[in-house]
């Protein structure tokens, strides 16, 4: 497709269990980022991703979650052992670097609505 | 303090008002900035690029101030289509370019 694609758009998990969340990006796009909204909450920047650098994590929460990017272009969201503060959405974010310029306006997909019961 | 800082509002205006919102911003190496707008239950999308010698669109009309870092977005003749939260981003240099969302400023047109 041409847009940001994220699977599920919904998950409900039992405490403890661990969960992946996918995000395809935009082809093309070099620039991957995932977010986390609570409901009525702002973004939380949780792990950035450009071409082959290394990502930045600095984001993430706990040890409990994870990233990886696999050829530079999906991505796959990891949360173990998942606690109920961890439901919200988890959006992820593509874009585009400008040589010298830093990153062209982000797509996002439509999000991921976790709830851990 | 927080790399982008918004007023979280709510805004709460009546139809056919103008309504700002400020956005500051603490890193003066950004190097591009945004306005996102995001409805209820729906994913961010963009608004409009903020340029240095300001820019209008329609109702909309977004201005970088660099030397005071800070952008605004002004939305005249409110309609009641223009509640949703209104995202501050901008893309800053921190050893690589990273995008950074503003947490976002709520508003209610009324009627």
């Amino acid at each position: 497709g041409a847009g940001v694609s994220q699977s599920p758009s919904n998950k409900v998990t039992e405490k403890g269990k661990d969960v992946e969340l996918r995000c395809d990006p935009i082809s093309g796009h070099t620039a991957l980022y995932w977010y986390r909204q609570s409901l009525g909450q702002g973004l939380e920047f949780l792990i950035y991703f450009q071409g082959n650098s290394a990502p930045d994590k600095s984001g993430l929460p706990s040890d409990r979650f994870s990233a990886e990017r696999t050829g530079g272009s999906v991505s796959t969201l990891t949360i173990q052992r998942t606690q109920q503060e961890d439901s919200a959405v988890y959006l992820c974010a593509s874009s585009f670097r400008l040589r010298d310029r830093g990153d062209t306006e982000a797509f996002f997909g439509q999000g991921t609505r976790l709830t851990v019961v | 303090r927080k790399e982008v800082e918004q007023d979280p509002g709510p805004f709460n205006v009546p139809e056919g008002a103008t309504v700002a919102f400020n956005c500051t911003y603490s890193n003066s190496a950004s190097q591009s900035f945004f306005w996102y707008r995001q409805d209820c239950r729906k994913e961010p999308k963009l608004l409009m690029s903020v340029y240095s010698s300001g820019n209008e669109d329609g109702r909309f009309t977004a201005q970088l101030n660099r030397a005071s870092q800070y952008i605004s977005l002004l939305i005249r003749d409110s309609k009641l289509s223009d509640s949703a939260t209104y995202l501050c981003v901008v893309n800053t240099y921190t050893g690589g370019f990273k995008t950074i969302f503003g947490a976002g400023t709520r508003l209610f047109v009324k009627a």
